[in-house]
């Protein structure tokens, strides 16, 4: 199994400017979540799914979108990206089960100017 | 969610047993404890979870009172290579298995 897989690793975006962070995990899993880290700091919830065709907001959603259409894809969507974006986005993801732990992916380093 | 506090920082000295200490105060009764780590530019790796007493793993040990209002992460003889950040979340069933992740604590290891 490859995990948690994230594409790309690293990004540069003007400001206006919209992306796709690509997730993708092969464990089937139900729960799939995403991160931001700022520079030393703990990560923040921006959305997450816990299944296909049900996503719910976190704690930092503003400015971002998801979709989860399949099990294994969980794709966040910035639009209109912002300086205040720049961070590292985890994707991770969990079978929702009871004390069940999540599994994180590499990681995308994103910088807007 | 069950917030937590952990210390920002600790040093230590390569084979010395680090213990590192989380408050839940808030803890809720189906709330399991997990401590994840994590290394520069990577992102967190689960380390052990419990829900009570004590819970031993080949890297770590977690030490649970009966009240479940803290836990300490334990981990022994550490090495250069545990330099990290390390993170105690508290789950929340309730809340659609989301975890909250505070500032965690940053380990230096040194020689």
């Amino acid at each position: 199994n490859a995990g948690v897989t994230q594409t790309p690793k690293f990004r540069i975006l003007k400001i206006g400017q919209s992306m796709t962070l690509q997730c993708t995990q092969d464990m089937n899993h139900n729960y799939m979540y995403w991160y931001r880290q700022d520079p030393g700091m703990g990560l923040k919830l921006i959305y997450y799914s816990v299944g296909a065709g049900i996503t719910d907001k976190g704690e930092v959603p503003n400015g971002y979108n998801v979709s989860r259409s399949t099990t294994e894809d969980f794709p966040l969507r910035l639009e209109l990206a912002a300086p205040s974006q720049t961070s590292v986005y985890f994707c991770a993801s969990t079978t929702g089960g009871p004390g069940d732990t999540q599994y994180f992916g590499p990681g995308t380093r994103l910088t807007v100017l | 969610l069950a917030k937590t506090t952990q210390p920002i920082s600790m040093d230590s000295y390569e084979g010395q047993e680090v213990n590192i200490t989380c408050s839940h105060n808030n803890i809720a009764t189906n709330d399991y404890i997990t401590w994840y780590q994590q290394f520069p530019s990577q992102g967190p790796r689960f380390i052990i979870q419990g829900y009570k007493t004590k819970v031993t793993n080949e890297v770590a040990s977690l030490f649970i009172p009966a009240d479940r209002k803290s836990s300490t992460l334990s981990l022994p003889r550490v090495s250069l290579s545990d330099t990290a950040v390390y993170y105690c979340l508290v789950g929340d069933k309730a809340a659609g298995n989301k975890l909250t992740f505070g500032g965690g604590t940053r380990v230096l290891v040194k020689p």
